[in-house]
């Protein structure tokens, strides 16, 4: 069974500086692998999408990797903003999952100004 | 506005009180499915549902019912809620498969059972 998991579990870091949260996964025989964003009070938001055979995503300040033979996943946000504080989860579709995501724990990321 | 609109947002009820968290989407996604958040456990999918009339189960339905009569609604239904059902509740959809493409979630219902 699919297990993903995100360390550290929190994170703070000073505004500016350039940041990568992790996500692990251990079965390497997935669809594919989002990044999403929760605030407080409110639903996630998609991110990015990395294909299985995509090495990685970019929009804006962020740009999520894959390595799916190592099982690992990173999201990187460059020079980093107050407003990025929030939660940020993983979650891994496998190839024969069907509809099932599976989500890690999440890393809750504060920027302090 | 495309939206996925979850209803109540917070709700404190009983044990065996029977509830209903309504879900609804205005994008004409074919998959609608919930999810349960608990400090810890992350998020875990409790059922899906492909299309009008097709539904199965995720991770963790125990407890659990679903229906898709329509093609926009995706009702969660507790037919005797008990306290280990305390927890954040998202609904969320998307076309084709769930995860094949970006999911679109609600804002969240917050269940307390006392």
């Amino acid at each position: 069974k699919q297990e993903v998991t995100q360390i550290p579990a929190a994170l703070s870091v000073p505004e500016g500086e350039n940041l990568v949260l992790n996500c692990s996964f251990t079965d390497s025989a997935i669809y594919n692998l989002q990044w999403f964003r929760q605030d407080p009070g409110k639903g996630l938001t998609s991110l990015l999408l990395i294909q299985s055979s995509q090495r990685e995503q970019t929009s804006g300040r962020l740009n999520a990797s894959l390595d799916k033979s190592s099982g690992r996943s990173t999201l990187y946000i460059a020079a980093s903003q107050p407003g990025d504080s929030a939660t940020y989860l993983c979650a891994v579709k496998g190839d024969n999952a069907g509809n099932m995501l599976t989500f890690g724990g999440g890393t809750r990321l504060m920027v302090k100004p | 506005e495309a939206q996925v609109t979850q209803n109540p947002r917070y709700l404190i009820t009983v044990t065996g009180k029977k509830l209903t968290v309504t879900c609804s989407q205005n994008m004409n996604h074919e998959y609608m499915s919930w999810y349960r958040q608990d400090p810890g456990l992350g998020l875990r999918q409790i059922y899906y549902s492909m299309n009008v009339e097709v539904t199965d189960k995720g991770d963790v339905p125990e407890g659990y019912k679903v229906s898709r009569k329509e093609k926009r609604n995706f009702p969660l239904i507790l037919e005797s809620p008990s306290p280990n059902q305390t927890s954040l509740y998202f609904c969320a959809s998307s076309f084709g498969t769930i995860g094949a493409n970006v999911l679109t979630f609600g804002a969240g219902s917050r269940l307390t059972v006392l």
